[in-house]
């Protein structure tokens, strides 16, 4: 079956500017994941959802990020005011439920000039 | 320091090598063990799950000492696609489960 998808891909923006990374978890999962990875460096937990609402945020690094599932599947993370210590690869993962294995997503590349 | 600690290599070994990998975390909380392997530019996906028993999938092995706070993973007769990044994972169990990633340890096989 379809695995989780990231999109976009690849994006670049400038200091500044707003962006928003989506996220299509597994059909079915209701735990969702965002986690950042910069290079060099394992993924770093920024935010846990357990359907429509954010249960843990305590990874985001500071009040210009911002996530929603406002349906309980489709996440979108926010990053207001990009600095380019944003850039990042942000991965997505989803599982059925806490307990469960976390199906990464193939990530999105931001890079912020 | 982080909570969860790896030797980033690289580690270069020929084919059909013997090859072991060992991570240390930190919190005495964390009651999930994993490794996970990340081929270049790919996302991250479990290899296996660690427990104080010890455990084997095929050429791999893994240990965990808890007293010591240690994990291992061990590759046996190491193939050219065993070259990769490989993650040492910890997760409490708390309301999210989530994963605490150490930076990963770098493998690289030749022929």
């Amino acid at each position: 079956g379809a695995g989780v998808s990231q999109t976009p891909s690849n994006k670049v923006t400038e200091k500044g500017k707003y962006v928003e990374l989506r996220c299509d978890p597994i059909s079915g999962h209701t735990a969702l994941y965002w986690y950042r990875q910069s290079l060099g460096q394992g993924p770093e937990f920024l935010i846990y959802f357990q359907g429509t609402g954010a249960a843990d945020d305590s990874g985001l690094p500071n009040d210009r990020f911002f996530a929603v599932r406002p349906e309980g599947s489709v996440s979108t993370l926010k990053i207001q005011r990009t600095e380019r210590g944003d850039s990042a690869v942000y991965l997505c993962a989803s599982s059925p439920g806490t307990s469960y294995e976390q199906y990464f997503g193939p990530g999105t590349r931001l890079t912020v000039t | 320091r982080k909570e969860v600690e790896q030797d980033p290599g690289p580690f270069n070994v020929p084919e059909g090598a013997t090859v072991a990998f060992n991570c240390t975390y930190s919190n005495s909380a964390s009651q999930s063990f994993f490794w996970y392997r990340q081929d270049c530019r790919k996302e991250p996906k479990l290899l296996m799950s660690v427990y104080s028993s010890g455990n084997e999938d095929g050429r791999f092995t893994a240990q965990l000492n808890r007293a010591s706070q240690y994990i291992s993973l061990l590759i046996r007769d190491s193939k050219l696609s065993d070259s990769a990044t490989y993650l040492c994972v910890v997760s409490r169990m708390d309301s999210s489960y989530k994963l605490i990633f150490g930076s990963g340890t770098r493998l690289l096989v030749r022929p």
